[in-house]
């Protein structure tokens, strides 16, 4: 079945740390892959896609995302968190169909000063 | 450009009352629309998907169901509300690139 992980729950960094967030994903063949952050009563953003090609992707406010098909992974990254980073960070992938997003149950990230 | 409009924004109702959640679409054509829940602690749950008027594909079964009257405009509906029910509602239509979401409808049933 097609499905996408995001293992941790919660994650805590200090400002000015380094952020990884992981995303695993389970599909027959590789999907079109989503990080989407949503900052407390917003709704959801859009972070970063990859569809194809360069498996390094750049997205807005500073997160990149790697696409690595041996660990079925697309972690999410940021070298230097800021205060307005924390948010509910979500990792979703597209189904073959094109019809279906499935979503990670998402990790909250909490950022201390 | 295109716009997603849901309403309401905040709804209370109480147990076994019905519900209706509208959402509407502007600036595109045959989208895909979607309605998922966010339910504390939970993530986002896809519950109906529907690729044109009058398909609809369920993906949890539940008291809820899903209309399709228009191109553009999908309703989330339910003839008794359950306090299982209570959550954040996403409207969502997609062009295959990638998803579109709207404001959203937090629902609490007491």
């Amino acid at each position: 079945a097609q499905s996408v992980t995001q293992p941790d729950i919660h994650i805590t960094v200090s400002e000015g740390a380094s952020l990884e967030l992981r995303c695993n994903y389970s599909y027959g063949a590789t999907p079109y892959l989503f990080w989407y952050v949503q900052s407390p009563g917003q709704g959801l953003q859009l972070l970063l896609k990859y569809f194809s090609g360069d498996t390094l992707v750049q997205g807005i406010k500073g997160f990149e995302a790697e696409f690595k098909r041996s660990q079925s992974s697309f972690n999410l990254r940021k070298p230097s968190v800021h205060w307005s980073d924390a948010a509910e960070y979500f990792c979703a992938g597209e189904s073959n169909t094109g019809n279906q997003f499935y979503f990670g149950t998402g990790t909250s990230l909490t950022v201390i000063p | 450009s295109q716009t997603i409009h849901q309403w309401p924004a905040t709804l209370v109702q109480p147990v076994g009352s019905p519900l209706s959640l509208e959402c509407t679409v502007e600036g595109t054509s045959n989208p895909n629309l979607y309605w998922y829940r966010q339910a504390a602690g939970r993530g986002l749950q896809l519950l109906f998907y529907s690729v044109g008027i009058g398909q609809i594909s369920s993906e949890v079964p539940q008291n809820l169901s899903a209309s399709r009257p228009q191109d553009r405009q999908f309703i989330l509906s339910s003839k008794k509300l359950l306090l299982s029910d209570s959550g954040f509602y996403l409207c969502a239509w997609s062009n295959r690139e990638t998803q579109y979401f709207g404001p959203g409808t937090r629902l609490l049933v007491l």
